[in-house]
């Protein structure tokens, strides 16, 4: 049971526009920020989106971040079938004083 | 451009402790004021993190394995080490070492690519 609450899975076709959410509490998202990644099958997490709704450089503008309260999403537009990845969600948590994630979001392009 | 790589026992017996190391190439571990992580993902599960020692040595631990995790670095190889002592078949897992994104602690950009850890009799 995952202190952040994802989605199982999501999906879209291609050239869609794709959102997965990202459920927390006052203790975590909703004091502090969010940061999102990406893990493609078989390799390490990829730095997708920070503090919210930052971009890394070289994250395509397709992906973009949001928050409000105690939730987080993040977007894809443009879906493309490289963008079928699992999808994780994390921030620090003021009462667990860690990092706490959400379970994952495996997104499937149809 | 830094890059990370994880390294150790891939087989851990029962009651062991699981020892891995994190070598930085790229840069120093000792410049830029960062965090240095590690996380961990059992086999078709989801990420979880273990903790982090900053760059001026402190350490921050997930509470629910602090007490058998030790996080250390070495600057003279330019590398940081995790150790966890007791281990249990729950502790199997894909294990990465990551690089705190800025002076954040709960932001990762730079990753290893990950090394498998068994534990098994």
């Amino acid at each position: 049971q995952s202190v952040l609450t994802q989605p199982p899975s999501a999906s879209g076709t291609p050239g869609q526009r794709v959102t997965i959410s990202c459920s927390g509490s006052s203790s975590n998202i909703g004091t502090n920020t969010v940061n999102w990644y990406q893990q493609l099958p078989g390799t390490a997490p990829k730095f997708l989106i920070y503090s919210n709704n930052q971009r890394p450089s070289g994250v395509p503008d397709r992906f973009s971040g949001s928050k409000s309260g105690t939730s987080g999403s993040l977007a894809i537009s443009g879906l493309q079938s490289e963008d079928e990845a699992d999808y994780y969600c994390a921030a620090w948590d003021d009462s667990l004083n860690g990092v706490v994630f959400g379970g994952g979001t495996k997104l499937t392009v149809l | 451009q830094l890059q990370l790589q994880e390294s150790g026992s891939g087989l851990v017996k029962p009651s062991q402790t699981l020892s891995l190391t994190c070598a930085v190439s790229g840069g120093s571990i000792s410049s830029g004021g960062y965090s240095w992580s590690w996380i961990r993902q059992p086999p078709g599960k989801g990420l979880e993190w273990i903790g982090y020692i900053y760059d001026s040595g402190s350490t921050y631990y997930n509470p629910s394995l602090k007490s058998r995790v030790t996080i250390s670095v070495d600057r003279s190889k330019n590398q940081f080490s995790l150790k966890l002592s007791s281990v249990t078949a729950a502790d199997t897992a894909v294990y990465y070492c990551a690089k705190g994104f800025s002076s954040s602690v709960d932001a990762f950009d730079i990753w290893g690519q990950g090394t498998m850890v068994t534990v098994s009799s």
